[in-house]
């Protein structure tokens, strides 16, 4: 079945580093990779998404790139901030069905000022 | 515009006791969704419903059963509750899917349920 591999669990930089987190995916038919984040006691909320017709997306310090052939994606935060701390969640659409989303397991980043 | 809107937010319930978990979207949205979050798990697909009228099965839907009630009312019924369905639950819906050009969810705040 469709399975989203998500690396490191646990993530800790100092304030004004950088952090990736790295995914990987088994298959899947889709070309659309999201990634959401959530805060404590909170709801997720996507931050940003790549379509397989572009190797990467940027948007201010958050930048996303995909290896279709590869089946890996990446999310890349520079210039991290202490509100940057957060749960971060890869995913990816299942090859069945298109409107299964399956989430990797999870990130926890923590920035220390 | 409320969004995703779940109730309860917060139940406890004994082993054996039934209870069902109540979303509605007001986004007019197609597909809607039913995760559940437990410690170090991440998120995890229960089931979900593409369409009106549509339900499927996700990763872990044992013990679960749903109910399309229309386009906006996605319920999920526990009906004899387990120790091991102690977690937070999440509904979310989508306008569309994975291939579709709209699939970003959107989340429900979420309803922590605890079987004793």
């Amino acid at each position: 079945g469709e399975n989203v591999e998500q690396h490191p669990s646990t993530l800790s930089v100092q304030e004004g580093d950088s952090a990736v987190i790295k995914c990987t995916y088994s298959d899947s038919a889709s070309n659309y990779f999201p990634w959401y984040k959530q805060e404590l006691g909170k709801r997720p909320q996507l931050i940003i998404d790549i379509r397989s017709n572009v190797g990467e997306k940027k948007d201010q310090r958050i930048a996303v790139t995909l290896n279709k052939t590869a089946k890996h994606f990446s999310l890349h935060i520079t210039e991290t901030q202490p509100e940057d701390s957060a749960v971060y969640f890869c995913a990816a659409w299942g090859r069945v069905s298109s409107y299964k989303l399956i989430f990797g397991s999870g990130t926890r980043l923590l920035v220390r000022p | 515009n409320a969004g995703v809107t779940q109730t309860p937010k917060f139940q406890v319930l004994k082993t054996g006791q039934s209870m069902t978990l109540q979303c509605a979207q007001d986004m007019n949205h197609n597909s809607m969704y039913w995760y559940r979050q437990d410690p170090g798990m991440g998120l995890r697909l229960i089931y979900y419903s593409a369409s009106e009228g549509t339900t499927d099965k996700g990763e872990v839907p044992n013990g679960y059963n749903v109910s399309r009630l229309n386009k906006r009312e996605f319920s999920l019924r526990l009906e004899s509750a387990a120790p091991s369905q102690t977690s937070v639950y999440f509904c979310a819906s989508s306008a569309g899917g994975g291939t579709s050009g709209s699939g970003e969810l959107f989340f429900g705040e979420g309803s922590r349920l605890t079987v004793l």
